[in-house]
């Protein structure tokens, strides 16, 4: 079953609007989690590392002042595209490591598809 | 630096066996890892391998040549199931996943 959960599938709202989506893991806890967008027939980029209780770090390129993101507690990670335009619609997709370990693998969230209009 | 490649598309035959190359080039490596994409849908896990050498999961198989920086995913018995982007990604000195563009595999009957 899926162990990384997240929230919303799709989302489509106007240009500058904010979204929240919003990453949880399921029955263990992420320390880390990470953000991932894919634009289509592209590779996954990484975002930002989302890391519980203390700021993100961010890609170079990516700017964190649009690109929120809060790692509140032990389970939940968020990340707001704030005043979207539509060169921000993307599929935007969270990991994390059920497993302790840096080199264990990443399990996704089911993504989510923005569009923005 | 980082740099990693793989066949952008293949196409393949119910039934046959197809093989996913993947070349990489870095200075520090932890690992290559495989994932399978379906169409609008997240990546999921298949494979991981550090050493050298073939790693067998049921159909799956991934094989690792660390000093040639070679990978390769084979699929045997493929499915119409299986069309599928594979995305292939290293990981660095890091541990930073460096991700390939992935492979569409297309699966015909």
């Amino acid at each position: 079953g899926a162990v990384v959960s997240q929230h919303p599938s799709w989302v489509i709202c106007k240009s500058g609007t904010s979204v929240k989506i919003e990453c949880r893991s399921l029955d263990f806890q992420a320390t880390t989690m990470f953000w991932y967008r894919q634009f289509p027939k592209q590779s996954l980029m990484l975002m930002a590392t989302s890391n519980e209780g203390s700021k993100a770090t961010y890609e170079q390129g990516v700017e964190k002042d649009k690109f929120l993101i809060n790692h509140a507690s032990l389970t939940l990670s968020t990340l707001t595209v704030t005043s979207a335009h539509p060169e921000d619609s993307s599929f935007y997709i969270c990991s994390a490591r059920l497993v302790r370990g840096d080199n264990s693998p990443l399990h996704f969230g089911n993504g989510t598809r923005l569009t923005v209009t | 630096g980082q740099n990693i490649d793989q066949p952008t598309e293949m196409t393949a035959t119910e039934g046959a066996i197809v093989q996913i190359n993947c070349t990489y080039q870095t200075s520090g490596f932890n690992g290559l890892f495989w994932y399978q994409q379906h169409a609008g849908e997240a990546p999921t896990f298949l494979s991981y391998n550090v050493l050298d050498g073939l790693e067998e999961k049921g159909r799956f198989s991934s094989f690792l040549s660390r000093s040639k920086g070679y990978s390769y995913l084979l699929l045997k018995e493929l499915q119409m199931k299986d069309s599928a982007s594979y995305l292939c990604a290293y990981m660095d000195s890091n541990y930073q996943l460096i991700w390939g563009a992935g492979t569409k595999l297309i699966i015909k009957p």
